[in-house]
């Protein structure tokens, strides 16, 4: 079945730091790829995606670039914030499956002054 | 943007009692919500798809009788957690599929609901 496998948390970077946050998938077919951030008390909110091969997604300075060859799709931003601090996640889809949503485990971001 | 709120954000409640937790699309139309549960540090599991006017899909290994949704409206649906124990115990959230946006799995998500049975 399909899976995402995410680096383990918590990831604590200090401000303008480069987060680097590791994903890699395994489907059949060709899944389209996100990146999902919760901030503390709020509901998942769409980062980023990318729905083809070599796709770059970006968005707030994140970005993620599909890379079939490595089934990898690693979130990057070059300057970290302290409003960055949250959980990322992880997911992917099936085309034409009706959305259903994949996640990983998700990794928690700490960024300190 | 599109906004998806649950209801209540945080329950406690007795063992052997039911928990209704609502769902709601405030300024879309959603013809397809979905439930997850999210124990600590794991990820989201999907427990089930919700279509409008129809019943809901579960998931493999998710009790249709322990966890009732009905989807009675493009705006509205509902998870009931029926003679709920400890072991219920955990953050459960929706998400709904706006109408409007093009079918690239673009899903809203509610900020989730607490339940806690003692």
């Amino acid at each position: 079945g399909d899976s995402v496998t995410q680096m383990e948390g918590p990831v604590t970077l200090s401000e303008e730091a480069f987060l680097t946050i590791n994903c890699t998938y395994t489907a059949t077919g060709y899944p389209s790829l996100f990146w999902y951030v919760q901030y503390p008390g709020e509901g998942l909110q769409l980062l980023l995606k990318a729905t083809k091969a070599d796709d770059k997604g970006s968005n707030k300075g994140f970005e993620a670039t599909y890379r079939k060859e490595t089934t990898s799709f690693h979130l990057e931003k070059g300057s970290v914030q302290v409003s960055d601090s949250a959980v990322y996640f992880c997911a992917l889809s099936r085309t034409g499956t009706a959305s259903k949503l994949t996640f990983g485990t998700g990794t928690r971001l700490q960024v300190t002054l | 943007g599109a906004v998806v709120s649950q209801h209540p954000s945080r329950v406690i409640c007795k063992s052997g009692t039911s928990v209704k937790i609502e769902c709601r699309s405030l300024d879309f139309q959603a013809t397809t919500m979905f439930w997850y549960r999210q124990f600590p540090k794991q990820s989201l599991m999907l427990m089930a798809t919700s279509n409008e006017g129809s019943k809901a899909t579960y998931e493999q290994g998710v009790e249709k009788d322990k966890f009732l949704i009905n989807h009675a409206s493009l705006t509205l649906s509902t998870l009931t957690v029926t003679s709920a124990h400890p072991e219920d115990s955990s953050f459960y959230i929706c998400s709904a599929r706006d109408l409007g946006v093009p079918p690239l799995d673009t899903q809203y998500f509610g900020p989730g609901t607490r339940l806690t049975v003692l």
